[in-house]
């Protein structure tokens, strides 16, 4: 069965700090793979995705980048921190078009 | 530009009754819908999908309408119980031109409040 793995769950990081996000999926080949973001009281944002190994599409323009280095690794990253970057970070796989997502458990980050 | 809204922030219902949790969209794209739960501190996790061709589907307690004229799907929870208190998102995909590589568009999402 399929699986995604989300770390850390918690983080609280100083303004101007770098940003490390893991997301791994287990059991699937070739996921399509989202970052989205909540942040407080608002909807679910989504920031990147990406179809396959090296393919980035950015959704908004921000101080966050992403990374697919293996076929079932997504990294959400930043080299400096901004307070408004606080929210709660999701990733997602799904099959493709068509089909739902399955999310992570999330990642609860807080910028002071 | 907001493509799906859910305009109620929250709902509170009395359990046993019925919540009727609404969304709207504006993109006639639109071919995929979808209903997630989601609590606290935790991912959303998958409730309920409709696709454009259907006007209803139904699981349990659970049953999604759409009305592709009114560009409007509603959730039905009958009956509601304590545990279904949560925040629903309604999304959205379709395949426009075949470039949507899946991606979903969700609502603002309702808190849904269930007294015993």
């Amino acid at each position: 069965s399929q699986t995604i793995h989300q770390w850390p769950a918690t983080l609280v990081q100083p303004v101007g700090s770098p940003l490390s996000l893991e997301c791994t999926v287990e059991g699937t080949s070739n996921p399509n793979l989202y970052w989205y973001r909540q942040a407080a009281g608002r909807g679910l944002q989504l920031l990147f995705y990406s179809v396959g190994i090296g393919q980035i599409s950015s959704e908004v323009p921000q101080n966050l980048s992403a990374s697919r280095p293996q076929d079932r690794q997504f990294i959400l990253s930043s080299k400096k921190l901004l307070l408004s970057d606080s929210g709660f970070y999701l990733c997602a796989w799904s099959v493709g078009a068509g089909y739902g997502y399955t999310f992570g458990s999330g990642t609860r980050l807080t910028v002071v | 530009d907001q493509q799906v809204k859910q305009n109620s922030p929250s709902l509170s219902v009395q359990e046993g009754r019925i919540s009727i949790l609404n969304c709207d969209y504006t993109n006639s794209m639109f071919d995929y819908f979808l209903w997630y739960k989601k609590y606290p501190a935790e991912g959303p996790t998958f409730l309920i999908s409709i696709s454009s061709i259907k006007d209803k589907n139904e699981d349990g307690r659970f049953t999604v309408f759409l009305n592709k004229s009114a560009k409007h799907l509603s959730l039905h929870i009958v009956p509601s119980q304590p545990g279904d208190s949560a925040v629903y998102f309604c999304a959205a995909s379709g395949n426009a031109g075949g470039t949507s590589y899946g991606k979903l568009t969700f609502g603002q999402g309702t808190i849904l409040t269930v007294h015993p």
